[in-house]
Formats: C-alpha cells, structure tokens, sequence
C-alpha cells in the first residue's frame, strides 16, 4: 500500500524565481492538503484540494497556488520565492468520506531560498 | 498568535522516567489529534479524540481529550529512546472542521 510520497526532497531556489512541488496521495485517498513547517515550528495549513478545486485556504498570499489532478495528485507552486519561504513543505492526503482528521503527511520538501 | 499551544516547547528525560505534554486552546475543537514527527519525515498520527473528557490508551501512551474540547494532555510511561521526536497536537474548530490547525509542538529527548 503505497503511502503520500512528495518530490523532489530538496530544492534550492533563488530569490524572485517559482517552484513546483509536486505530491501523490495515500492510494485511496481523493483529498490533498499542503502544509508549510518553519523550521522549530508547527505546519501551517495553505489550502486543501478536492474534486479538482481548491476548497479550503489558509492564510497564505496569492503567490502561493494549487493544483489537483484526476488522479488525485497535487501540485504546489509557488511564485516570486521570498528568504522566507525556505521551509519543509508537507502534503497530507485523506479521504472525503472519511474522517476529515485522519490525514497521512509524505516526508516533505525542503526548500531553500538563497 | 497561536490558536494552540502547547507546553512544554522541550523536555529532556531520563530513560524509564515518565512525563506529560499539554495542548492548550481558547477555541473549541470538534477534535484533536496527536503527531509524532522525526527529523526529516513528516508526521505520523498518533490518536484522534472526538468528544470531550474522552481517554484513549496506545501502548505506553495515553491521551485525555478536556471536557470542553478545549485542551488535550498525552502522558507517556516509562519513556524509550524511541519515543524522541516533536509532539504535534493538531485540531479541527467547530466552526472550520475542513481546517486543521496545527501547535508549535513540543520536542522531546530520551536519553538512554
């Protein structure tokens, strides 16, 4: 049973440029949330997909965007990258017509901005 | 501000010593979860409670929803080198239940 693998593991970016994270949910799973964890501190919830569509967003500016494919699996991109936006990103997947709270996290992203 | 805090930010035990971490909020959470997160990994669910006063035992574990869904406690007995990690309670308010609201975490060593 394949769990939520994420890629790539690690990335570094420039200041001003974009990035592409990419995520594959728990096999079953039809819900993709992101998650941005500084370092020392809890995730922090960016936005959740379903069906395609962004549903929930926490509060993240617009530079921050999502995808959702028919087969489940999630983008993140981020655009205009700041210093501070160097963090581990997390994906969690979970199923709609489950407990909502039940989400399976991948391993991340690290991502540092220079 | 935090919606969720937790105490302590980090505890450093003796191998077979047993502790508490709390998670503390103003808000009502429709519920709580508890994760464990190793260095380079994401986090790992640990337990969900649903209703309030709610005990739920894992092992060496065992966690305790408040009365009023405000806070959660995890106790662990007889702690193992095993059990390092940061502790992450993570709850779902009332009024956002699609919204998980994650604490700062509290990291804990076990010194063997």
């Amino acid at each position: 049973d394949a769990g939520v693998t994420q890629s790539p593991t690690h990335l570094i970016k420039t200041r001003g440029q974009q990035v592409t994270l990419r995520c594959s949910p728990k096999s079953g799973h039809d819900t993709v949330s992101w998650y941005q964890q500084a370092l020392g501190q809890g995730p922090q919830f960016i936005f959740q997909y379903y069906e395609e569509e962004e549903r929930q967003r926490g509060n993240f500016p617009d530079r921050f965007s999502g995808h959702q494919f028919p087969n489940y699996s999630s983008e993140l991109n981020v655009n205009a990258l700041l210093l501070g936006d160097s963090a581990l990103y997390l994906c969690a997947s979970s199923l709609e017509t489950g407990s909502p709270y039940e989400q399976y996290f991948g391993p991340g992203t690290r991502l540092t901005v220079t | 501000t935090q919606l969720l805090e937790q105490s302590p930010q980090f505890l450093s035990i003796q191998e077979g010593e047993n502790l508490t971490v709390y998670c503390n909020s103003s808000s009502v959470f429709s519920s709580l979860q508890w994760y464990r997160q190793e260095p380079g990994e994401g986090p790992v669910l640990l337990v969900t409670v649903v209703t309030g006063g709610e005990v739920k035992k894992l092992k060496r574990l065992t966690f305790q929803f408040g009365d009023a869904r405000k806070d959660s406690s995890l106790h662990i007995t007889a702690a193992q080198p095993g059990d390092t990690g940061l502790y992450l309670c993570a709850g779902a308010l009332e009024t956002s239940y699609d919204k998980v609201i994650f604490g700062p975490g509290t990291s804990l060593s076990v010194i063997p």
